[in-house]
């Protein structure tokens, strides 16, 4: 199995709380992912990350933000985080090019009461 | 930009009867395809995927899956399924130049006794 850690694995917060979640990986993989999944929405891209300090927004990247400052970790911050970000959080790490799967973390559990 | 449908979010059968989940697409670009499943409380793993050649791609636990271009289908099946193959299964595709995915819904498998 690729060695991705995500932590935490279960989260309960408060409305208006700051959240982060860790990725970790010991891959050296260039390319990381966060993903949220929903029922019936599949799994939608917040921000992925192709080296340190290189990020780009996903397709449902609003009230989140990221940070790579090594390879081996991506961060995912909800800033204020609200209910509607209560979801299951995965984390994807890939060599980067097209043909190559994405290998995915076990996810973390969210909850924002 | 590219899409992804997947056509059942819900598939129950017998044990040992065959099955097909079905996974249509929609791109512009040339695209690799690729078929994901999650068991409860797991991450995506990969089952197979389609880069170029055969269309007909065989993968992991007996799934197989074929690529039709002209109907951008990309339909899995597996000829006689067991209850351990109860789980989520993710269609997804990436462009051939880029790095990210977009996954269809999910289909729920649910095998039965």
């Amino acid at each position: 199995d690729a060695g991705i850690t995500q932590s935490p694995r279960h989260k309960v917060t408060e409305t208006g709380t700051p959240v982060t979640l860790r990725c970790h990986q010991t891959e050296n993989h260039r390319y990381m992912y966060w993903y949220r999944q929903d029922p019936g929405h599949g799994l939608r891209l917040i921000h992925y990350s192709y080296g340190v300090k290189d990020t780009d927004k996903g397709e449902v990247s609003d009230g989140y933000s990221v940070s790579r400052s090594k390879t081996e970790d991506f961060l995912l911050t909800l800033e204020s985080a609200t209910s509607s970000q209560t979801s299951v959080y995965f984390c994807a790490i890939s060599t980067g090019t097209g043909n190559q799967p994405q290998h995915f973390g076990d996810g973390t559990r969210l909850s924002i009461l | 930009a590219q899409s992804v449908t997947q056509l059942d979010s819900q598939v129950p059968v017998f044990e040992e009867a065959p099955v097909e989940l079905r996974c249509n697409y929609s791109s512009s670009v040339s695209v690799y395809l690729f078929w994901y499943v999650q068991y409860p409380n797991q991450g995506l793993q990969l089952l197979l995927k389609y880069l170029s050649g055969s269309t007909l791609v065989k993968g992991i636990n007996g799934f197989e899956a074929e690529f039709n271009k002209s109907q951008t289908s990309f339909h899995l099946r597996k000829p006689s399924v067991h209850i351990s193959d109860t789980a989520e299964y993710f269609c997804a595709v990436a462009e051939t130049s880029g790095s990210r995915l977009t996954f269809g819904e999910g289909t729920q498998l649910t095998v039965n006794p």
